[in-house]
């Protein structure tokens, strides 16, 4: 089973700053096939980034992702106030589907 | 607009059996695998079963293999999951996904609202 380990756990940032998320695989990740999820409390995920580097649709293009086998990261370029959420990235190049980061907080400094 | 709507969660005690719907609509449901994704209080997401689109193809998370089983009724809609020697551990909030067609392992773009489910004596 492969094992995404986030970093870091929480990520202090003002609005208007450059978030940089980390998500390390145990193993490489077939067709890097990897995504992103925003998640504010009491909330389902949302889906950000697909296929490593894929915006979802309607997502801004602010968020952006990049990497490839062991290695991954998201970009939020500039935080905007409603940016400060969980955030979790999932593995699906392998079986069985769907795992997860334990995720990085993005909080207000 | 795709909307997945979850139902059946609640208070259990250990040991004890639940059963989990997920009623779909806005997409041809048949033409689509799910999944079940739950999340403990405070914690991360644990992707925990899927269901092929014909329910061919069926797997779980080691965390609850031979106590959940998940189903689905195409003519209907709807996605299942029971649950069966429920353990404290389970207490989460219990999402049901959908990824893109045709995707046996896939990324998750449509979440329902989540079903909580409380495991305590």
């Amino acid at each position: 089973e492969i094992v995404l380990t986030q970093s870091p756990g929480t990520l202090s940032l003002s609005p208007g700053e450059r978030a940089t998320l980390s998500c390390r695989a145990s193993q490489s990740v077939s067709y890097s096939y990897l995504a992103w999820y925003q998640q504010k409390p009491g909330l389902a995920p949302r889906l950000l980034i697909y296929g490593a580097s894929r915006r979802a649709t309607g997502i801004p293009d602010r968020f952006s992702g990049s990497g490839s086998g062991t290695d991954f990261t998201l970009t939020i370029s500039r935080l905007e106030p409603e940016d400060f959420a969980v955030y979790y990235c999932q593995q699906y190049g392998s079986s069985p589907p769907g795992t997860f980061g334990q995720g990085t907080k993005v909080e207000i400094k | 607009e795709v909307q997945l709507v979850e139902s059946g969660g609640g208070l259990v005690q250990p040991g004890g059996s639940l059963r989990l719907s997920c009623a779909a609509s806005g997409f041809i449901f048949s033409n689509y695998n799910m999944n079940w994704v739950r999340q403990a209080p405070g914690k991360g997401l644990e992707w925990i079963s899927y269901i092929s689109d014909t329910s061919g193809t069926i797997y779980y998370a080691d965390s609850v293999k031979g106590r959940f089983t998940i189903s689905r009724d195409n003519a209907n809609n709807s996605l299942y999951l029971q649950m069966n020697s429920l353990r404290d551990e389970d207490t989460a909030i219990y999402y049901c996904a959908r990824g893109p067609r045709g995707y046996s392992s896939s990324w998750y773009v449509y979440w329902g609202q989540g079903t909580l489910v409380t495991v305590s004596s």
